[in-house]
């Protein structure tokens, strides 16, 4: 069964500060990996979608990475900024599941 | 990517009744699944809404709670029956569409915020 553990639980930064998300999991076997944004009380924005055979994907200030063998992806995010406080997660999607396991998430808040 | 209309986006309920939240696609997609998030937790999938016949549902999940219906490839609905306080919970759509070269990921509603009183 895939487990998907996101660290930090949260993190709280001041403005303009680069940072990066960790997400890990524990079966390799996925078909793509993706990360989304959520906020307060709404619906989930997808950010980035890697696909396995990639190895990065980039959206303005946002890199995401993905290392199959090791069974991690990162998101860094350039140049915080207090727009940026939300909660992201990250959901792995196994072929032999057929759907997406996520993660709990990291609290994102930036400080102006 | 697919553009999701969930409906409605927040109610609050007596418990004891039920509610149907509705999701409509605006293309046709291969899967649809229901989520549920609950204050301050990640999200648990409820159910995969299966085309003309029955949803498949997860383990701790059952029909009797959570009927689904999706009677084509842009719609289907959740039910939530006989609510309790412990519904309260954010419920959220959510398509895939694999038919496509590339697949485009998870695009998810809007969610619709239930709070059981």
């Amino acid at each position: 069964k895939q487990e998907v553990t996101q660290i930090p639980a949260a993190l709280s930064v001041p403005e303009g500060e680069n940072l990066v998300l960790n997400c890990s999991f524990t079966d390799s076997a996925i078909y793509n990996l993706q990360w989304f944004r959520q906020d307060p009380g709404k619906g989930l924005t997808s950010l980035l979608l890697i696909q396995s055979s990639q190895r990065e994907q980039t959206s303005g200030r946002l890199n995401a990475s993905l290392d199959k063998s090791s069974g991690r992806s990162t998101l860094y995010i350039a140049a915080s900024q207090p727009g940026d406080s939300a909660t992201y997660l990250c959901a792995v999607f196994n072929t032999n599941a057929g759907k997406s396991t996520f993660g709990d998430g990291t609290t994102l808040t930036v400080k102006p | 990517s697919a553009v999701i209309s969930q409906k409605p986006s927040r109610d609050i309920c007596q418990r004891g009744t039920s509610l149907t939240i509705q999701c409509q696609v605006d293309s046709q997609v291969t899967m649809m699944f229901w989520y549920r998030q609950q204050p301050g937790q990640s999200l648990t999938l409820i159910a995969t809404a299966n085309q003309g016949s029955e949803a498949t549902y997860e383990s701790g999940f059952v029909i009797d709670k959570f009927p689904i219906s999706r009677p084509n490839l842009t719609f289907s609905t959740l039910t939530v029956s006989n609510m309790s306080p412990e519904d309260s919970s954010i419920y959220l759509c959510s398509v895939v569409d694999f038919r496509a070269a590339a697949n485009y990921g998870y695009t998810f509603g809007s969610g619709t915020r239930l709070t059981v009183v």
